[in-house]
């Protein structure tokens, strides 16, 4: 099993710029999130995902988009890039049924000039 | 909106010395989960509590949530080399929305 996959794992982009991060999981898990996290700071959600079809914000969902349509994958979309988004990306699942563990991608660093 | 707070932000312990993080949630938690994060790493995760009260031992490593289900803390005897990074709670009030503590970053001196 290769767990929770991110692509890619370096980007840089320029101000308004648009990208998508992909996650993808093959355990067929559930619960997918997206988090930042920013030097010396906490995970902060962006968005998560309880199944396909069905989305939700987190802490911190302006600037981003998210779909899942399908159980796999879970793309996280930068609509236009701004220096404030500079920062690592991680992408998580978990089994949606009782209270799981998150499993962890190995995260996209991007850098937005 | 929920919040969850973690102290101390930094601890640097010389080996073979205790060390404990305490996390704390604006609101009452469903379930607290803890994750250790190696420097340049991703979270993984380690334990997860789900009752009031609950205490559970990993090894050298003792997780604690409180009664009222807004605490938790993690304490690790004796430590290692090893046991460095940073060790961060992630609570849930029952929505699958996890909010993570700010961290606490562990340096062990040899």
């Amino acid at each position: 099993n290769a767990g929770v996959t991110q692509t890619p794992k370096f980007q840089v982009l320029k101000t308004g710029q648009s990208m998508t991060l992909q996650c993808a999981q093959d355990m067929n898990h559930e619960y997918m999130s997206w988090y930042r996290q920013d030097p010396g700071m906490g995970l902060r959600l962006i968005h998560y995902s309880v199944g396909a079809g069905i989305t939700d914000q987190g802490e911190v969902p302006n600037g981003y988009n998210v779909s899942r349509s399908t159980t796999e994958d879970f793309p996280l979309r930068l609509l236009s890039a701004a220096p404030s988004q500079t920062s690592v990306y991680f992408c998580a699942s978990g089994q949606r049924q009782g209270y799981q563990p998150q499993h962890f991608g190995d995260g996209t660093r991007l850098s937005i000039l | 909106g929920q919040q969850v707070m973690q102290i101390p932000q930094y601890q640097h312990v010389q080996e073979g010395e205790d060390f404990t993080t305490y996390c704390n949630s604006s609101t009452t938690l469903s379930n607290i989960q803890w994750y250790k994060q190696r420097p340049g790493g991703h979270p993984v995760f380690l334990i997860q509590l789900v009752k009031s009260g609950e205490v559970k031992k990993q090894k050298r490593l003792t997780f604690q949530f409180g009664e009222a289900k807004k605490n938790s803390s993690l304490h690790i005897t004796a430590t290692q080399t090893t046991d460095v990074g940073t060790y961060f709670c992630a609570g849930s009030s029952g929505t699958y929305k996890y909010i993570f503590g700010t961290g606490t970053r562990l340096k062990v001196l040899a």
